[in-house]
């Protein structure tokens, strides 16, 4: 059975400090991995995919990168802002998606 | 675009109370799944269906029925609600469950069973 762990499960930041949120998985046999953002109260907005045959996506300040081997993925976000803040959850897809608990990020002003 | 529609976004229900909780999506996406928001627990599936006429269990079945008779619509029914469903209710759909497949969500439904 598939286990997707996030680490840190809290983080707060200073406004304009680089952070990286972990995430990892058990079984390295996935299609994909995707990391999503959570604001209080809402949905999930995807934020990356990470096709298994890739090691890195990016767009705009976040970059994530995959390792299958070693089971682990990592979001990279540069230059936080306020606005970031949020709760950041990762999903591995093998035929299911599996979530972590995800990360909670606060980037004080 | 609409995307994932779910209805209601909040409801209350007594417990034994049936009710159905709607989910559409306009992507002609074939995979559609529920999955269920708990503090400390993450987001776990429910049901999903692969295509119209086909569903199956996910990790949390017990409690919940559902169905696909459209490829746009697949509802969650509860059948009789008990206090350990309050939870947030989350639909998604994708295109298909391999790869270069990107799961989207709905703005969730949040239920309190009483």
């Amino acid at each position: 059975k598939q286990e997707v762990t996030q680490i840190p499960a809290a983080l707060s930041v200073p406004e304009g400090e680089n952070l990286v949120l972990n995430c990892s998985f058990t079984d390295s046999a996935i299609y994909n991995l995707q990391w999503f953002r959570q604001d209080p109260g809402k949905g999930l907005t995807s934020l990356l995919l990470i096709q298994s045959s890739q090691r890195e996506q990016t767009s705009g300040r976040l970059n994530a990168s995959l390792d299958k081997s070693s089971g682990r993925s990592t979001l990279y976000i540069a230059a936080s802002q306020p606005g970031d803040s949020a709760t950041y959850l990762c999903a591995a897809r093998a035929v299911r998606l599996t979530f972590g608990e995800g990360t909670q990020l606060t980037v004080n002003p | 675009n609409a995307g994932v529609t779910q209805t209601p976004k909040f409801q209350v229900l007594k417990t034994g109370q049936s009710m159905t909780l709607q989910c559409a999506q306009d992507m002609n996406h074939e995979y559609m799944s529920w999955y269920r928001q708990d503090p400390g627990m993450g987001l776990r599936l429910i049901h999903y269906s692969v295509g119209a006429g086909i569903t199956d269990q996910g990790e949390v079945p017990n409690g919940y029925n559902v169905s696909r008779s459209t490829t746009e619509d697949f509802p969650l029914r509860l059948l009789s609600a008990a206090p350990s469903q309050t939870s947030v209710y989350f639909c998604a759909s994708s295109y298909s469950t391999g790869d270069f497949t990107e799961a989207f969500f709905g703005q969730g439904t949040r239920l309190t069973v009483v």
